[in-house]
């Protein structure tokens, strides 16, 4: 079956742009999450959605990041006025549900802010 | 502030031998632990896991041993092949979130044939 897809695969943007990035789970995981790998760096949570609980926004580092999810479906994540040190890699993971810890991932979206 | 460490950015083993990826925590509530594997170009890849009950996983080559006293886990491979040549990420449950996962900055594994 059809794992985690994600598009653009990359995406160069001039600062100030607004991007928008998407994310296809695999069918029937309830759990979304993003997360972000800036060059040389770890993963780190941004949001996460589970079914139609309202999401845990803990980890967005500003304002000019949002993230939408339709039903138990497409997740967009969106960066406005984008900024040079928003450049990373941009991945998102489902899973089965709550509590079922293990994530798959997909392949990311590399953003570059020039 | 870092809840999950692995101190070592990078290392390289000899084809054939056992290699040792170290993972470091903070967080005594956490309870319970994975490790994740990535190739360049490629999402994260689930690998093993292991329970704060328990201190030893095994699966294959890959064994995961926790000490929770020293809030310290490790995972081995044994025996390293090529194809092991990855970033491996430690990973840990989240208290504030009973489904986040908090993981570490990974380390670089080479292994030399």
């Amino acid at each position: 079956g059809a794992g985690v897809s994600q598009s653009p695969s990359n995406k160069v943007t001039e600062k100030g742009k607004d991007v928008e990035l998407r994310c296809d789970p695999i069918s029937g995981h309830t759990a979304l999450y993003w997360y972000r790998q800036r060059l040389g760096q770890g993963l780190e949570f941004l949001i996460y959605f589970q079914g139609n609980s309202a999401p845990d926004k803990s980890g967005l580092p500003s304002d000019r990041f949002s993230a939408e999810r339709t039903g138990e479906s497409v997740s967009t994540l969106t960066i406005q006025r984008t900024q040079q040190e928003d450049s990373a890699v941009y991945l998102c993971a489902s899973s089965l549900g709550r509590a079922i810890l293990q994530q798959y991932f997909g392949p990311g979206t590399r953003l570059t802010v020039t | 502030d870092q809840q999950v460490k692995q101190n070592s950015p990078s290392l390289s083993v000899q084809e054939g031998r056992i290699s040792i990826l170290n993972c470091d925590y903070t967080n005594s509530m956490f309870d319970y632990f994975l490790w994740y594997k990535k190739y360049p170009a490629e999402g994260p890849t689930f690998l093993i896991s292991i329970s704060s009950i328990k201190d030893k996983n095994e699966d294959g080559r890959f064994t995961v041993f926790l000490n929770k006293s020293a809030k310290h886990l490790s995972l081995h491979i044994v025996p390293s092949q090529p194809g092991d040549s990855a970033v491996y990420f430690c990973a840990a449950r989240g208290t504030t979130s009973y489904d986040k996962v908090i993981f570490g900055p990974g380390t670089s594994l080479s292994v030399i044939p």
